[in-house]
């Protein structure tokens, strides 16, 4: 079955740096890649997400990269704000079925 | 409109008592989800229904677990005579389409705990 693999575990940035979170996974069936982000004792909620048939997608300071060949894909936030502290989630998957990594504690310091 | 709610929202049994979940999916939404979140990671896929056919519980970890979504919207997630390692938090999620690869929108999660 798939396996996903999410590093680092956590993360410390600068206010306006950049932070990049990097996940690999194992079906190459695999054909729909989300990110959730999760606040302390919040529900996760959807960032961002990429299908097989694109490269690269971007959301204002959110962008996701994806290599089909290397089966990875990762996240970018650009100037990183202290309310993007929290815990990311990358996820992989073919039909319903949603395979997630272990989750990246990002916190943006001040 | 309503997002996906569920309750209750925090429960404490004892070890070997039943203990059901429950989970109301957005309106309309044809399929649910239902994952195991431990202390410190990702969720955990557990079973899928579409409508009120439950088409996958390869990731149940037992037969103490069980699920239903008799009328295709609300659904039940029952544990049996619980374990300590039955302590997490159950999220359930719903996604407007049946055929994958769309966002599946999650609701707060019940905090499990057996003591």
């Amino acid at each position: 079955g798939e396996n996903v693999e999410q590093h680092p575990s956590t993360l410390s940035v600068q206010e306006g740096d950049s932070a990049v979170i990097k996940c690999t996974y194992s079906d190459s069936a695999s054909n729909y890649f989300p990110w959730y982000k999760q606040e302390l004792g919040k529900r996760p909620q959807l960032i961002i997400d990429i299908r097989s048939n694109v490269g690269e997608k971007k959301d204002q300071r959110i962008a996701v990269t994806l290599n089909k060949t290397a089966k990875h894909f990762s996240l970018h936030i650009t100037e990183t704000q202290p309310e993007d502290s929290a815990v990311y989630f990358c996820a992989a998957g073919y039909g319903n079925k949603l395979v997630f990594g272990a989750g990246t504690i990002l916190r943006v310091k001040s | 409109g309503a997002g996906v709610s569920q309750s209750p929202r925090y429960k404490v049994a004892k070890r070997g008592q039943d203990v059901a979940l429950r989970c109301d999916p957005i309106s309309g939404h044809v399929s649910l989800f239902w994952y195991q979140q431990a202390l410190g990671q990702g969720p955990e896929f557990l079973t899928y229904f579409q409508n009120e056919a439950q088409l996958d519980k390869s990731g149940l970890p037992s037969d103490r677990f069980f699920a239903e979504r008799p009328e295709g919207s609300v659904s039940t997630l029952k544990i049996q005579r619980t374990q300590q390692e039955d302590s997490a938090v159950y999220l359930c999620a719903s996604s407007l389409s049946g055929t994958g690869g769309h966002e599946q929108y999650f609701g707060p999660g019940t905090r499990l705990t057996v003591t």
